[in-house]
């Protein structure tokens, strides 16, 4: 699977736009960006995925660069509730033993603050 | 929709016991995934099932760890014996057979405390 990197923390006032990075600069083109968020004592939640289009859901949009080598997560209007470990990961279609899995890393820690 | 549940959310026992986590997964859900979160190590994948059968258990520490999924609405996490260093969260997720679209639904998880 390819690795991804992202900083590990992050700040944002409320209701303002978060915008989270990631890198994925080995991603191969049988691989998806998803990011999923987790609350502190809840399970992982997913927030969005993408291919190689920009994509938008009530939650976020999602911003893949033309290379696929980077992506950005957007929280249009960040509020308190948003304040969780946030995951960016690739996910491989490509068959064999890596189908399916998604390999959580370290993350990034977004604090929103009044 | 209940959302994948998993039972029980909390357990506490004494090194040595035998440990049974369950889960049962989203309804029409192919794949199922077993995850175990420490502060030290982060969500780890310990095995996953494609329609009832083992794909991967190359994340299952060691053999004291089994995992079985005898039908689609169910699943188990055994540990036998539990040591102190199994203390961890772990959580159960499923998902559609996906083709590269279907994300993965996790439950709350089960906190195990092992004495």
């Amino acid at each position: 699977d390819a690795k991804t990197t992202q900083p590990p923390s992050m700040d944002c006032a409320e209701g303002r736009a978060a915008n989270l990075p990631c890198n994925h600069s080995t991603i191969s083109g049988n691989e998806y960006v998803y990011w999923y968020r987790q609350i502190h004592s809840q399970g992982p939640q997913y927030i969005i995925h993408g291919l190689k289009n920009n994509e938008t859901n009530e939650m976020a949009s999602l911003i893949i660069t033309e290379d696929r080598k980077s992506s950005t997560l957007i929280l249009p209007h960040a509020t308190l509730r948003d304040t969780a470990v946030y995951y960016c990961i690739v996910r491989s279609f490509a068959g064999g033993t890596s189908y399916g899995k998604l390999t959580f890393g370290q993350g990034t820690i977004l604090t929103v603050h009044p | 929709d209940a959302g994948v549940i998993q039972s029980p959310r909390h357990e506490v026992t004494e090194m040595g016991q035998e440990v049974t986590l369950r889960c049962k997964p989203i309804s029409g859900h192919d794949y199922l995934f077993w995850y175990r979160q420490t502060m030290m190590r982060g969500l780890e994948l310990l095995i996953y099932f494609n329609n009832n059968v083992p794909i991967d258990d190359s994340g299952m520490p060691e053999d004291r760890f089994s995992a079985k999924m005898p039908n689609a609405s169910f699943s188990t996490l055994k540990i036998q014996p539990s040591e102190p260093r199994d203390s961890a969260v772990y959580f159960c997720a499923s998902s559609f057979n996906w083709q590269g679209e279907s994300p993965l639904h996790f439950g709350n998880g089960t906190r195990l405390t092992v004495t």
